[in-house]
């Protein structure tokens, strides 16, 4: 049974970077058949897919759009986790951050409010 | 970027009585590869349906999914007061997004 569990800050300061770890039992990061995804969710934007990272024979990254300039997710093979760095943060980027695996999010992690703020 | 438009916004059923949620997009979704997911208040979403069809692991069998190219459906056949909660859909054939939800809620 694949489990994620998500650490990091629940405050960032405006324009400083934003990063936060998903750590995974259960499966391997670098598995030839999985993705690891960022997600967040905000009352005025709703959910939002950042991006993810996959490994098939070597590393690749797909980010949206939306953050492609801000957006780094990194794996880690020697503690089977993976991590979001956001850079250049703003109080819109305030959300409940989440990790994922797959295409067909199963499962997820529990959630991280981060809030943007002085 | 393909948009998901889920209507309707809510939903107010009693028990026993069958949901039928619809996720319309604004281009073909490649492959139908559609997911639903059920949120509850202060809870992560939860995978219910993959690939327009398939049922996720231990997801019970009132819960289906059909459709294909632009329109496609989430029916709850008989429900209870457990299903309860906002439904989304997803679409992950291009660089993935979300519909907005739909609530449904049992009287």
């Amino acid at each position: 049974q694949v489990q994620l569990q998500q650490s990091g800050p629940g405050l960032v300061k405006p324009s400083q970077t934003l990063s936060l770890t998903c750590a995974i039992s259960g499966d391997s990061v670098s598995s030839n058949s999985a993705a690891w995804n960022w997600i967040r969710q905000s009352p005025s934007r709703g959910l939002e897919w950042l991006g993810r990272t996959y490994y098939r024979s070597k590393w690749y990254n797909d980010y949206a759009v939306s953050v492609k300039s801000r957006i780094t997710i990194n794996p880690d093979t020697a503690k089977n986790q993976f991590s979001l760095q956001l850079n250049s943060v703003t109080p819109e980027d305030t959300a409940v951050y989440y990790c994922a695996r797959g295409w067909g999010l199963n499962p997820w992690g529990q959630g991280t409010l981060v809030t943007v703020s002085s | 970027e393909i948009v998901l438009t889920q209507s309707p916004g809510t939903l107010s059923l009693s028990p026993g009585e069958r949901a039928t949620l619809s996720c319309r997009a604004s281009q073909s979704v490649s492959g139908s590869h559609l997911a639903w997911y059920q949120q509850n208040p202060g809870q992560a979403p939860r995978l219910l349906i993959y690939d327009a069809s398939s049922r996720a692991t231990g997801i019970p069998d009132r819960f289906s999914g059909s459709g294909s190219g632009t329109d496609f459906t989430l029916t709850i056949s008989r429900l209870e007061p457990e299903d309860s909660a906002v439904y989304y859909c997803e679409q992950y054939g291009g660089s993935p997004t979300f519909g907005q939800g739909t609530k449904v809620e049992i009287k």
